[in-house]
């Protein structure tokens, strides 16, 4: 299954089946970005970054893409589990004067089904 | 290691009254973050220590939020006098160590309910 993280905030798939949740960052001069998955009562958990000189990274079962000539940001989980369940944001970082900040996507919330 | 702790994990009150939580960063992070997150939203930052010193609190309204971070280590955030849209949940990160300087790590959160 897959979804644009700001339009579709909700993404349902069958279990074993791969996941992609997407994001369209805002910055053009961010160069560094991060998912998050947050669980039900719990904090942001990191999953992966990718740095702005690169276009894909590899995790344990996770796949992180960067398009930045369209500014878009995906993540792809395989073999979706149902404890992958939970709201997946997508961070961007930039400078910001003598400050890096953070701004956080809308979220996508992945519900995985048995 | 041990993660971002916080307390207490969920507070109720009522109007008016005030209420303080409590962060413990990850050992050696010299960042610290104060965000509110309302229920379906991503996380709001509040307030940005660098050691005891803030860096950004440009979205922390000022007149009934404080935070401060005196020894550079444990943090508190505190509201008085609390309103209803402060209904959130309150969480603390950290950054800073090997993880690298933008690399944030979330505590649990403290659930605040306003009646």
């Amino acid at each position: 299954g897959e979804s644009v993280g700001l339009h579709l905030p909700t993404l349902s798939v069958q279990e074993g089946d791969n996941s992609i949740i997407n994001c369209a960052y805002s910055n053009s001069a961010s160069d560094y970005f991060i998912w998050y998955k947050q669980e039900s009562g719990k904090g942001p958990q990191f999953i992966i970054d990718i740095r702005s000189n690169m276009d894909k990274r590899q995790g344990q079962r996770v796949t992180v893409l960067l398009n930045k000539t369209v500014k878009h940001l995906s993540l792809q989980i395989a073999a979706t589990q149902p404890g992958d369940s939970a709201v997946y944001f997508c961070a961007e970082n930039a400078d910001a004067g003598n400050n890096r900040k953070l701004i956080w996507g809308l979220g996508t919330s992945l519900a995985v089904n048995p | 290691e041990a993660g971002v702790a916080q307390s207490p994990r969920y507070k109720i009150i009522e109007k008016r009254q005030s209420v303080a939580f409590w962060c413990n960063p990850i050992s050696g992070h010299a960042t610290l973050y104060w965000y509110q997150q309302i229920l379906g939203q991503g996380p709001k930052l509040l307030i940005q220590f660098q050691n005891n010193g803030v860096v950004d609190d440009s979205q922390l309204p000022k007149d009934r939020f404080s935070a401060e971070r005196l020894k550079g280590v444990d943090s508190t955030l505190k509201i008085q006098p609390a309103k209803l849209e402060d209904s959130a949940v309150y969480l603390c990160a950290s950054s800073g160590g090997t993880g690298g300087p933008d690399t944030q790590y979330f505590g649990p959160g403290t659930r605040l309910t306003v009646l």
